[in-house]
This record gives C-alpha cells, sequence and structure tokens, in this order.
C-alpha cells in the first residue's frame, strides 16, 4: 500500500492567521493532489503537482497556494486562513497505471480537518 | 468541461434490501475512466472500482455491480442484499486527459449518503 501521512490532522485556527498543511509520501509518486471536502460539495481539487517545483491549479485554487520541493513532499498553504476555508482537506497521489499511461486512480491520504474561527 | 452528477443525495434503506446509486457523468474525450470511492462513517476514501470507457462489461464483486452504459453516460453501482456494514458516502469520479501519462486529477460528483438501517 502507498503510504500517505497528512499533518496536522486537525488544526483550529483564527481568520487572518496562515496555515501550512503537510502531505508526505514514501514511496516516490509522481502525482500528488490536495482536495477539500465540504457538505453539499463533494470533493473539489485545489492544486496538483506533477512532479518537484511542477504545480497547476484546481478548481478552487483561490487563497492558496502549494510547494513541492522534494518528491515526497507536497505542502498546501493558506497565506490568511478565512472562515469559508473551514474544511476537510485530503492529500492524495496517483497510484493507477496501465500500459503505462496514467487511469487517474488515487490513494488518499486519512484527512485533515481545518476550522477557522 | 468533465461532470460528474450523482442525483440522489440521500438514500435510506432497510438491511437486505438491493439498492442502486446513478451517476451520471459528462465528457468530451474518448479516452477517460470512471470510479467509485467508499467513505464510511470513520472518513476514509476507500477506492472501490476503475472502469476505462473501452470497456462496457459489467463487473461484479461479492455484493456488488456496476453498470457502465456509455448510450446513456451512466455508470451505476448497485448493492445486494445490503448490510449495516455498507452505510457511507459513496462517490463517483470521471479522470480524463490521460494520454501521455499526464493527469490532472479526478473529478467527483457530490456523492450519495446510503443509509442501511437495520
Amino acid at each position: 500500500d502507498a503510504g500517505i501521512t497528512q499533518s496536522p490532522r486537525h488544526k483550529v485556527t483564527e481568520t487572518g492567521t496562515p496555515v501550512t498543511l503537510r502531505c508526505h509520501q514514501t514511496e516516490n509518486h509522481r502525482y500528488m493532489y490536495w482536495y477539500r471536502q465540504d457538505p453539499g460539495h463533494g470533493l473539489r481539487l485545489i492544486h496538483y503537482s506533477y512532479g518537484v517545483k511542477d504545480t497547476d491549479k484546481g478548481e478552487v485554487s483561490d487563497g492558496y497556494s502549494v510547494s513541492r520541493s522534494k518528491t515526497e513532499d507536497f505542502l498546501l498553504t493558506l497565506e490568511s486562513a478565512t472562515s469559508s476555508q473551514t474544511s476537510v482537506y485530503f492529500c492524495a497521489i496517483s497510484v493507477g497505471y496501465r500500459d503505462r499511461v496514467n487511469t487517474g486512480e488515487l490513494f488518499f491520504g486519512e484527512g485533515s480537518r481545518l476550522t477557522v474561527l | 468541461a468533465q461532470k460528474v452528477t450523482q442525483a440522489q443525495t440521500e438514500i435510506s434503506v432497510v438491511e437486505k434490501e438491493d439498492v442502486t446509486l446513478d451517476c451520471v457523468y459528462e465528457t468530451r474525450d474518448t479516452t477517460y475512466y470512471l470510479f467509485w470511492y467508499k467513505q464510511p462513517p470513520s472518513g476514509e476514501l476507500v477506492f472501490l472500482i476503475r472502469r476505462n470507457s473501452f470497456d462496457e462489461q459489467n463487473e461484479i464483486s461479492g455484493r456488488y455491480s456496476w453498470n457502465f452504459q456509455k448510450s446513456t453516460s451512466s455508470f451505476n453501482f448497485t448493492i445486494t442484499a445490503s448490510q449495516v456494514v455498507d452505510s457511507a458516502v459513496y462517490f463517483c469520479a470521471l479522470s480524463e486527459g490521460l494520454k501521455g501519462g499526464g493527469a490532472d486529477g479526478l473529478t467527483f460528483g457530490k456523492g450519495t449518503h446510503l443509509i442501511i438501517q437495520p
């Protein structure tokens, strides 16, 4: 099984403070993703990375930035947290390959619950 | 742009009943993959199945079965003889643009909350 560790798992912070969530993987997967999950919205893609220092925006990237300086770590930063960013954040890695084509199958971390007061 | 619709927000059935979760998708690509994930009350996301756009065979795995119909752009999920442990949120998802090894993530439906009552 692919190993993903998200930290912190739970965080409560105040509006306006910076927050960084970390996703660490142990198996050298190239593609990594950050999603947020909110009631009534399912999972929505924030940012993703296709290699060290290679990242791109997803559907709901406003207010978020990411960095990937090492293959194993993908950081999600909220520069100035707002209450609308209260959510559960999931990191994922792409693990599905068939005939050398990436099928898009994702393996998810356990999630990080962020509350912004 | 791709889109996944799960019209059933919540379904409640009594244990041992059969239940079908609907999933309708939109895509312009001819090559794509469809997925189902399960999210039990504990919160983790568990992969259930992947189906590619060139394989319309139905799949059965124990009490679970999936019906993929390109003609109606649907990928429905049926649980036969449901059990309390099947209670979870189920997500349908789509990936496209996969030629050449790129992968820009999955597009998820909003999920169906399945409640199995004892």
